[in-house]
């Protein structure tokens, strides 16, 4: 099973700063990373897939990039909707995984 | 667009539970769907795909065995029957929409989740 690890674990950030969030993979999954958005009481939602496809609807002030076994999703500046868990996910090998998540919080 | 869960609550260990998602808005037969689950506090898992026509069908090695992913077209409905439930079982359960008609791994549309909590 591939193994996503992700750090940091909880950030504090204030609106309109950037941000960089790391997905490392235990092995390679080439570009078959995911990023999706959960927040408490809502239904989560896929950011990016591919690497770097932006889904439907998704604002461009999110991208991802990488390959192999590391993995970014960057915000260029954080809106209030966007303090959320954010988790990546491979689709490489069955079993498909996710990450542990990421939490943004307002500071 | 719209997935409902329904068919979560409370079982003993060792009980069995089925798990339906209706789904709504789009062409149901025409995408893979899969269910993925949220221990409280943890992370999220893949438990279950299962391809548009229901030929194919993948399992998480903690739950092959006990638990049975179906799908009706004709009635655009999922399902996950649970059987020899434990107490590790406990989790939010997720229905959701996979990217296309094959099983891809990427989900595209949630539900809003289902509890099911597994103790005595």
């Amino acid at each position: 099973e591939i193994v996503l690890t992700q750090s940091p674990a909880t950030l504090s950030l204030s609106p309109g700063e950037g941000v960089t969030l790391s997905c490392r993979a235990s092995q390679n999954v080439n570009r078959y990373l995911a990023w999706y958005q959960h927040k408490p009481g809502q239904v989560p939602r896929v950011l990016i897939y591919e690497t770097s496809k932006r889904a439907t609807g998704i604002p461009a002030r999110f991208s991802g990039s990488g390959s192999g076994t590391d993995f970014t999703l960057t915000i260029s500046s954080l809106e209030p909707e966007d303090f959320a868990v954010y988790s990546c996910q491979q689709r490489s090998n069955w079993p498909y995984t996710f990450g542990q998540g990421t939490k943004l919080e307002i500071k | 667009v719209q997935l409902v869960e329904s068919g979560g609550g409370l079982v003993q260990p060792g009980g069995s539970l089925r798990l339906s998602c209706a789904a709504s808005g789009f062409t149901f037969n025409n995408y893979a769907m899969a269910w993925v689950r949220q221990v409280p506090g943890k992370g999220l898992e893949w438990v279950s795909v299962i391809s548009g026509s229901g030929s194919s069908t993948n399992y998480a090695d903690s739950v092959r065995g006990r638990y049975t992913i179906s799908r009706d077209n004709s009635n655009h409905t999922l399902y996950l029957q649970m059987n020899s439930l434990r107490a590790d079982d406990t989790a939010v359960y997720y229905c959701a929409r996979d990217f296309t008609i094959t099983i891809y791994g990427v989900l595209i549309t949630w539900g809003q989740g289902t509890l099911v909590t597994v103790a005595t």
